[in-house]
């Protein structure tokens, strides 16, 4: 089992939709949690960090954390076609000895595209 | 902030040649990481270091590649002797610790082609 699964792509909504994507943990105990876009050509660029269960909006984007069921999830409402990117969710998981690492793990990313 | 800084921005090289890649992380962040990039295997760490030393390496390909960082602001990632199959793009990124966040900001990267 991958330690972050993000569920596979690639995802295509019509604009003004909603896209939603998800993201699933192994680690019970991991605390941070990111969601990053990267453009096709860029480097990925954080638009979003959770810590606590339940929602976090920032914009058209709500971030949706559960951690009994290791559940993160990232929702765009008003899907624009500037929102065509690779998602990667990513988890600050924690070493053998319960503390955090300080590195992260990252999915294999969710490639959205929304067409006009 | 000026971000994260890597140099250079593309480099195409023979094979056997060593190639040196640079970053500067983001002023007081504590952490720093090197990860590359292929259409095939998605994002990879490679390494990473803590207040200038490396915590882990293990994802280090193998002894062609070295990493080091002398100070604060600066680390390199050097491969010698470079393959084709190094082709792919490194990122460097930094965080810090501090609020235990680690938030991890990433720089433009830079584009390796080994021909």
């Amino acid at each position: 089992q991958k330690e972050v699964e993000q569920n596979s792509g690639p995802l295509s909504v019509p604009e003004g939709a909603i896209a939603s994507l998800n993201c699933t943990y192994s680690d019970r105990g991991s605390q941070s949690f990111f969601w990053y876009r990267q453009y096709s050509g860029k480097s990925p660029e954080l638009i979003m960090s959770i810590y606590s269960n339940g929602d976090k909006e920032d914009g058209r984007f709500t971030a949706q954390l559960n951690k009994a069921s290791q559940y993160v999830s990232l929702l765009i409402r008003d899907s624009q076609p500037s929102d065509s990117a690779t998602y990667l969710c990513a988890v600050n998981m924690r070493n053998a000895g319960g503390t955090s690492y300080g590195k992260l793990t990252f999915g294999q990313g969710t490639i959205l595209t929304v067409h006009p | 902030d000026a971000g994260v800084i890597q140099s250079p921005r593309h480099e195409v090289t023979e094979m056997g040649q060593e190639v040196t890649l640079r970053c500067k992380p983001i002023s007081g962040h504590d952490y720093l990481f090197w990860y590359r990039q292929t259409m095939m295997r998605g994002l990879e760490l490679l390494i990473y270091f803590n207040n200038n030393v490396p915590i882990d390496d293990s994802g280090m390909p193998e002894d062609r590649f070295s990493a080091k960082m002398p100070n604060a602001s600066f680390s390199t990632l050097k491969i010698q002797p470079s393959e084709p199959r190094d082709s792919a793009v490194y990122f460097c990124a930094s965080s810090e610790s501090s609020g235990a966040s680690y938030e991890q900001y990433f720089g433009p990267g830079t584009r390796l082609t080994v021909t």
